[in-house]
């Protein structure tokens, strides 16, 4: 079975650009979320989906914005992007069975 | 509010000592608890989870207890691997079984292991 994927991998943009990075979860898993992680530091949480829906918004500017798809994929968008969102953003897919989450290998964006 | 604090890195051991990588938090309801592992360039993977104070989870040799009383969920392993160098996260989510509810993490603990 295939665990949560992230695309793309690697990513490098300049200041003020937007970027869109892309997630797909574990088949059956109707929830997502999106963490940031900065060198160094544990991962923050950005925003929660289930069931399309937001359900969770952590301490992030509007520049960030989500949207889940009926297949339950998801997209995270960041606008005017800065140097300071240089970052690792890891997707998280979990069912309602309490099982936990499974993180997808992240995609690394380099701002300049 | 929801906090997870872990000891500081980095922590070098030789193969076969014992690990032990401190964890505690502070948390407005009945959390359930967890430590992720991040490999170089990777994601994180779950290492193990406890739900409810007492429990001990366990997996690959490693293991952690829920400790209510000194609200703590302490990582150990009796014998390390130069294969178990990564970063080990704690994290806890507020809401027990639940889980549609966010991930609070601590800063993460690199480990290294020498031969």
């Amino acid at each position: 079975d295939a665990g949560v994927t992230q695309s793309p991998t690697h990513l490098i943009k300049t200041r003020g650009q937007h970027v869109t990075l892309r997630c797909s979860p574990i088949s059956g898993h109707k929830s997502v979320s999106w963490y940031q992680q900065v060198l160094g530091q544990g991962p923050q949480f950005i925003f929660q989906y289930y069931e399309k829906e937001e359900r969770g918004r952590g301490n992030f500017p509007d520049r960030f914005s989500a949207r889940q798809f009926p297949n339950y994929s998801s997209e995270l968008n960041v606008n005017a992007l800065l140097l300071g969102d240089s970052a690792l953003y890891l997707c998280a897919s979990s069912s309602r069975q309490g099982l936990g989450y499974t993180f997808g290998s992240g995609t690394r964006l380099t701002v300049v | 509010g929801n906090s997870v604090t872990q000891m500081e890195g980095p922590v070098t051991l030789s193969e076969e000592a014992f690990l032990t990588i401190n964890c505690t938090y502070t948390a407005t309801g009945y959390p359930s608890l967890f430590w992720y592992v991040q490999y170089p360039g990777e994601g994180l993977q779950l290492l193990l989870k406890a739900t409810k104070a007492d429990d001990k989870g366990s997996n690959k040799g490693f293991e952690a207890t829920y400790r209510k009383e000194t609200t703590s969920f302490h990582l150990e392993k009796g014998s390390v691997q130069v294969s178990d160098s990564a970063v080990y996260f704690c994290a806890l989510s507020p809401d027990r079984g639940s889980t549609l509810g966010r991930l609070y993490f601590g800063r993460g603990t690199q480990l290294t292991v020498w031969p």
